[in-house]
């Protein structure tokens, strides 16, 4: 019974090319996000929807554009990759637009090559 | 100077010692503080959640917040092996579409 799941776990890539990571959430919670956490452990959020509406948008390349298709799904496309993109990107939901508590999935360890 | 500060560590500590991790911030607009616990490898896992000044407790755990000084804390008594992880400090303002700050982690290790 996975609360927040990402797939894949894994992903290993060449520079320049394009990815998606996706995320679903089974708790019924009406906002998730989108972290990057780096190599030095410091976890940034990047998005964060409320009921399929962007509400928060941080300052990051628009090589990454965010979707959601539903409230129970949050997608992430990343254009062009960087060796920089390298990190761990966690998704995350919450059961209110606050977001006082929220619930992380495992993390998706991208590596570009 | 970043909003929230905490020390990396590692800090090492024998098993059945209270350990004790910190983080001081600086936006005194800040309401809600959590800290989250990460083992190797795993997603952040929400430990303590408080509101506003005061003490919360929670089995082992106790968070303390002093908003006068801009300091939490987050105490482990009778540390075990399994508590060894990074546990990270996280804060956010009152506002709806605030996001939460988190610290850089602490990296904990407790030795049988």
């Amino acid at each position: 019974d996975t609360a927040v799941s990402q797939t894949p776990k894994y992903l290993v890539t060449q520079m320049g090319n394009d990815k998606s990571i996706k995320c679903e959430q089974n708790l019924g919670h009406d906002t998730m996000y989108w972290y990057k956490q780096d190599s030095k452990k410091f976890l940034k959020i990047m998005f964060s929807y409320n009921n399929k509406e962007l509400i928060i948008n941080e300052t990051v390349p628009n090589r990454f554009s965010p979707k959601s298709p539903d409230k129970a799904h949050l997608n992430l496309h990343i254009n062009s990759l960087e060796l920089g993109d390298s990190a761990v990107y966690f998704c995350a939901s919450s059961p209110s637009a606050t977001g006082d508590t929220q619930y992380f999935g495992p993390g998706t360890r991208l590596t570009v090559l | 100077q970043k909003e929230v500060e905490q020390d990396p560590g590692p800090l090492s500590v024998p098993e059945g010692a209270i350990v004790s991790l910190n983080c001081t911030y600086s936006n005194s607009a800040f309401q809600y503080f959590m800290w989250y616990r990460q083992y190797s490898r795993k997603g952040p896992e929400l430990l303590m959640y408080t509101y506003s000044s005061g003490n919360k407790e929670d089995g082992r755990f106790t968070a303390q917040v002093d908003k006068s000084s801009k300091y939490i804390s987050l105490f482990i008594r009778d540390s075990q092996p399994s508590d060894s992880a990074t546990y990270l400090c996280a804060m956010k303002s009152g506002s709806s579409a605030s996001k939460i700050i988190f610290g850089s982690g602490t990296r904990l290790s407790i030795r049988p």
